[in-house]
C-alpha cells in the first residue's frame, strides 16, 4: 500500500520570508500523482499544486512550488514570500495513475506565519 | 468558481442512531468521494463512487455505511447505528475526469455522543 509521510506536524515562516514543507511517499508504482491541499482555519481542502510523476519538471503555481524528486520519492513544497492567510494545515496526498481514485494523505504540517 | 457544499455543517448525535451526511458535488463532475478526519489524526478515504455505484472502498467503509446519490445533484454518506468512533469531520469531494484534481467540500463534524 502507499504511504504518505508528513515529518514536520508543525512549522512557522516569518511574513514574506520563504517556507519548505516535507513529504516523502512510498510506493512501487510509476505512474502517479502528487498533490499538495491547504486546509484553513474554515476547514474546506483547497488544491494547491499538482504534479505528474512522469513530469520531470517541477510544477509551478505563482508563489508556490515544489522540489519533485522522484528516485527519493520527495515531493516537498516551497512557499515563497509568505503571506499571512497562507497559515493552515498543509497536506500531502499521492493518487495512483491506474486506480485514479483513492488519495492517501499525509498527517499534515501546521503552518503558522508570523507577522 | 463552483464548490462543494456540505450540510449540516455540524452534526450531533446520539449513539446508535442513524444520520445522513449530504454533499452538493461541483455540477458537471462524474466521480464523487467521501473521506473522514478523525480529530488529530490524517485524512483517511472511505469510499469512491462512479456511474451510480461504488468503484472503490476501503476497509473502514463496512456494512455500517451506505452511500447514495439519490437524484442528479446529491451524494450522500448514511451512518446507520453510530458508534462513538464515528465522530471524525467527513469530507465529501468531486472531480470531473479521471486525471482531474478531486475538489473538497468544508467537511461536515459529526458529533456523537
Amino acid at each position: 500500500a502507499q504511504t504518505v509521510t508528513q515529518s514536520q506536524p508543525e512549522m512557522s515562516v516569518q511574513e514574506a520570508e520563504t517556507v519548505t514543507l516535507s513529504c516523502t511517499y512510498d510506493t512501487s508504482e510509476s505512474d502517479y500523482y502528487l498533490f499538495w491541499y491547504k486546509q484553513p482555519p474554515s476547514r474546506q481542502m483547497i488544491l494547491v499544486i499538482r504534479q505528474e510523476a512522469y513530469k520531470q519538471q517541477n510544477a509551478t503555481e505563482n508563489r508556490f512550488s515544489v522540489n519533485f524528486q522522484k528516485a527519493a520519492k520527495s515531493f516537498s513544497l516551497k512557499i515563497s514570500d509568505s503571506q499571512l492567510g497562507d497559515a493552515a494545515m498543509y497536506f500531502c496526498a499521492y493518487r495512483s495513475g491506474y486506480t485514479g481514485n483513492q488519495f492517501y494523505f499525509g498527517t499534515g504540517t501546521s503552518l503558522t506565519v508570523i507577522p | 468558481e463552483p464548490e462543494v457544499t456540505q450540510t449540516p455543517s455540524h452534526q450531533v448525535t446520539q449513539m446508535g442512531q442513524e444520520v445522513i451526511l449530504r454533499c452538493v458535488p461541483i455540477s458537471n463532475h462524474l466521480y464523487f468521494y467521501w473521506y473522514r478526519q478523525i480529530l488529530g489524526q490524517k485524512v483517511e478515504f472511505l469510499v469512491s463512487f462512479y456511474n451510480n455505484e461504488i468503484s472503490e472502498k476501503s476497509e473502514i467503509f463496512d456494512d455500517q455505511f451506505s452511500v447514495e446519490r439519490p437524484d442528479g445533484s446529491n451524494f450522500t454518506l448514511k451512518i446507520r447505528s453510530t458508534k462513538l468512533e464515528d465522530s471524525a469531520m467527513y469530507f465529501c469531494a468531486s472531480k470531473a475526469r479521471g486525471n482531474q484534481p478531486q475538489h473538497f467540500g468544508d467537511g461536515t463534524r459529526l458529533s456523537i455522543l
